[in-house]
C-alpha cells in the first residue's frame, strides 16, 4: 500500500536559519507531489508542485524552495526563514483520479 | 483557473443533530470536487469525492455530498453527527483534464460538535 512520510513533526526556528523538511512517498511510482502551507484561517495554499524529477513548479514567489532529488522524495528549503514563514506544512502526492494523499504535516515556528 | 467558496468558517451543532457544510466553486471547465477532514494537528483525509456519474456521493463517517451543476455546489451532509466528527472540513476542485492534478481548496468549515 501508498504510503508517505513527512518529517519532522514540529520545528521551532530562528529567524534567519535555513529549513529543510523532508518528504517520502511509498508504494507509487512517479507521483505528482505537492507543497501546501496552512496558516489560520486562511486555508491551504498550495506552495509548489513537481510532476517528475528535478521538475518543480512554483505557485507563489516566496522564501521558500523545492527540489525532488529523487522520484519519491519531495524536499522544501529555505536559506533564510522570515517570520512569516510559521505555518502548518503538509505535503501530500497524487496519481490520477485517486486524489491526494496528504501526510501528517510539520508545525513550523520561526521565532 | 477555479476557485472555491465555503459559506461559513465555524459551524457549531448539538450531537446527534444534522449538518450541512456549504461549498460552491467557480470554473470555466469540467470539474472533480472533493470533500477532506482534518483533525487537529494531523493531515487532511478525503471523506468523499465526485468523478462522474450520481449527482450524490457517499463518502467516509456517514457522510455524503450532492453535486448540483446548475447551481456549482457541493454541500457536505450528515444526518446525525456525533462529538467525533469535530474537526475542520476542506472543500476542493480540480480540472478534470491536464496531467498537474492541482486541487485548489476552500478556507475550510469547523465543525464543532457540542454534547
Amino acid at each position: 500500500s501508498q504510503t508517505i512520510h513527512q518529517w519532522p513533526a514540529t520545528l521551532v526556528q530562528p529567524v534567519g536559519s535555513p529549513l529543510s523538511l523532508e518528504c517520502t512517498v511509498e508504494g507509487t511510482s512517479n507521483p505528482n507531489l505537492y507543497w501546501y502551507r496552512q496558516a489560520a484561517g486562511r486555508g491551504l495554499q498550495l506552495l509548489f508542485y513537481s510532476v517528475g524529477i528535478g521538475q518543480i513548479s512554483s505557485e507563489v514567489p516566496q522564501n521558500l524552495s523545492a527540489s525532488r532529488p529523487q522520484d519519491r522524495q519531495f524536499i522544501l528549503s529555505s536559506k533564510k526563514l522570515l517570520l512569516s514563514d510559521s505555518g502548518f506544512y503538509l505535503c501530500a502526492w497524487s496519481l490520477s483520479l485517486i486524489g491526494y494523499t496528504f501526510g501528517s504535516g510539520t508545525r513550523l515556528t520561526v521565532v | 483557473a477555479q476557485s472555491v467558496t465555503q459559506l461559513d468558517s465555524q459551524v457549531p451543532v448539538f450531537e446527534e443533530a444534522p449538518v450541512e457544510l456549504r461549498c460552491n466553486y467557480s470554473s470555466s471547465v469540467s470539474v472533480y470536487l472533493f470533500w477532506y477532514v482534518q483533525y487537529p494537528n494531523q493531515g487532511l483525509q478525503l471523506l468523499l469525492k465526485y468523478l462522474s456519474g450520481s449527482t450524490l456521493v457517499k463518502g467516509i463517517n456517514g457522510f455524503e455530498a450532492e453535486f448540483n451543476k446548475s447551481q456549482t455546489s457541493f454541500h457536505l451532509r450528515k444526518p446525525s453527527v456525533h462529538i467525533s466528527d469535530t474537526a475542520e472540513y476542506f472543500c476542493a476542485v480540480r480540472s478534470s483534464g491536464g496531467s498537474n492534478y492541482k486541487l485548489t481548496f476552500g478556507k475550510g468549515t469547523l465543525l464543532t460538535v457540542n454534547p
